[in-house]
């Protein structure tokens, strides 16, 4: 079964911290990425990356940035944390190859409060 | 670009009864069609997708998706409920490379 996992569930900061989010999947998975997720909104995605130490700004990387120093680990960095960032972050991963075909597979999510 | 409209957001049901999630998409370009899924305190599973051939795809437990071109819209069904299905419910699409754009989701609260 393929694993994504988020290093925390909960984090509570305080604005103006900066703020790590940490994702680690174990199926040698190209793709990754960072989505948030707000009532009525859905999910939006903040930025992905297809190769270590390559990304692409989603459709919201304003605040944030990301870093892939190995394939297997992609993380999601809040410079100076606001309190519009309070939301669920998810991160997924998806095989390798690409395709539009291919599923992307989900970590359960770090709901971070900024207060 | 794409955008994806989940028409409702909370959807009360009764255990055994059927239900109907409806999702529209605008696209200019073919498209590929995903329903997921989030149980409560979960991250999101794939529970069915539409790639091509057949237009109604049927998932492990019991839900169905139909893809209508013409109106644009991959409406997700299922004939009975179970207690187990309350979750929030995210239909998507993806064109090419490995975007996906997500509606709004749906939560479906399934009452005894």
């Amino acid at each position: 079964d393929v694993k994504v996992t988020q290093s925390s569930r909960y984090l509570v900061k305080r604005t103006g911290e900066k703020v790590f989010l940490e994702c680690v999947q174990d199926m040698d998975h190209e793709n990754m990425f960072w989505y948030r997720q707000d009532p009525g909104l859905g999910l939006r995605l903040i930025y992905f990356s297809y190769d270590v130490k390559m990304k692409e700004k989603g459709d919201i990387p304003e605040g944030y940035s990301v870093s892939r120093e190995k394939k297997e680990r992609f993380s999601l960095i809040l410079e100076s944390a606001s309190t519009n960032q309070t939301s669920m972050y998810l991160c997924a991963s998806s095989p390798p190859g690409g395709g539009a075909g291919r599923e992307q597979f989900f970590g359960p999510g770090t709901r971070l409060t900024v207060l | 670009a794409q955008s994806v409209t989940q028409l409702d957001s909370q959807v009360p049901v009764f255990e055994e009864a059927p239900v109907e999630l409806r999702c529209n998409y605008s696209s200019s370009v073919s498209v590929y069609l995903f329903w997921y899924v989030q149980y409560p305190n979960q991250g999101l599973q794939l529970l069915l997708k539409y790639l091509s051939g057949s237009t109604l795809v049927e998932s492990i437990n019991g839900f169905e998706a139909e893809f209508n071109k013409s109106q644009t819209s991959f409406h997700l069904r299922k004939p009975s409920v179970h207690i187990s299905d309350t979750a929030e419910y995210f239909c998507a699409v993806k064109a090419a490379g490995n975007k996906l754009t997500f509606g709004g989701g749906t939560r479906v609260l399934v009452k005894p």
